[in-house]
């Protein structure tokens, strides 16, 4: 089975701080994807990223940045935390083209 | 742009009963189509898609949806729910780019299946 695993399942940062969510892949998924997930809202799409160094914005990528230096690993980036940033975060990854998207379990971020 | 509306953020419903959760979408190009589950304080996984042929999908523990074009609707039912079926639904489009794919999520349907 594939599996998509995000390292932290709750944090706790202070405002202004610099966040590191990480998402690792086991299944070699060319795509990969951050979402946010808010009450009302769904799912919306951060950053997403087709191969290794390469990287697209979504619809809110705004405080936001990401990494892709390895296949298996991306990593989402909070520059400086803000409370608006308090949310629950779903890194998925997919093969082109599959249109199948697999998820990790979640990171419930609040920024204090 | 493409973007996905359903329209019952909650829908509560007796076990046993049959349950329809309703999806919208527009889109000025041909789109594919997927309802996703979330358990409570699980990711999400894939309950069934629809990319061309028949318009009616059937997908895991007993799930269909069917496609309707005219409509831009893409319905998910189950004739009898049971307890665990108790989550969050999620519709879903995807549009294709030349190297990747889009997904864009609608706001999540939170079915409660009363005993």
């Amino acid at each position: 089975d594939v599996k998509v695993t995000q390292s932290s399942r709750y944090l706790v940062k202070r405002t202004g701080e610099k966040v590191f969510l990480e998402c690792v892949q086991d299944m070699d998924h060319e795509n990969m994807f951050w979402y946010r997930q808010d009450p009302g809202l769904g799912l919306r799409l951060i950053y997403f990223s087709y191969d290794v160094k390469m990287k697209e914005k979504g619809d809110i990528p705004e405080g936001y940045s990401v990494s892709r230096e390895k296949k298996e690993r991306f990593s989402l980036i909070l520059e400086s935390a803000s409370t608006n940033q308090t949310s629950m975060y779903l890194c998925a990854s997919s093969l082109p083209g599959n249109l199948k998207a697999f998820f990790g379990q979640g990171t419930r971020l609040t920024v204090v | 742009a493409q973007s996905v509306t359903q329209l019952d953020s909650q829908v509560p419903v007796f076990e046993e009963a049959p349950v329809e959760l309703r999806c919208n979408y527009s889109s000025s190009v041909s789109v594919y189509l997927f309802w996703y589950v979330q358990y409570p304080n699980q990711g999400l996984q894939l309950l069934l898609k629809y990319l061309s042929g028949s318009t009616l999908v059937k997908g895991i523990n007993g799930f269909e949806a069917e496609f309707n074009k005219s409509q831009t609707s893409f319905h998910l039912r189950k004739p009898s729910v049971h307890i665990s079926d108790t989550a969050e639904y999620f519709c879903a489009v995807s549009v294709w780019k030349t190297s990747y794919d889009k997904v864009i999520f609608g706001p999540g349907t939170s079915l409660s299946v009363i005993p």
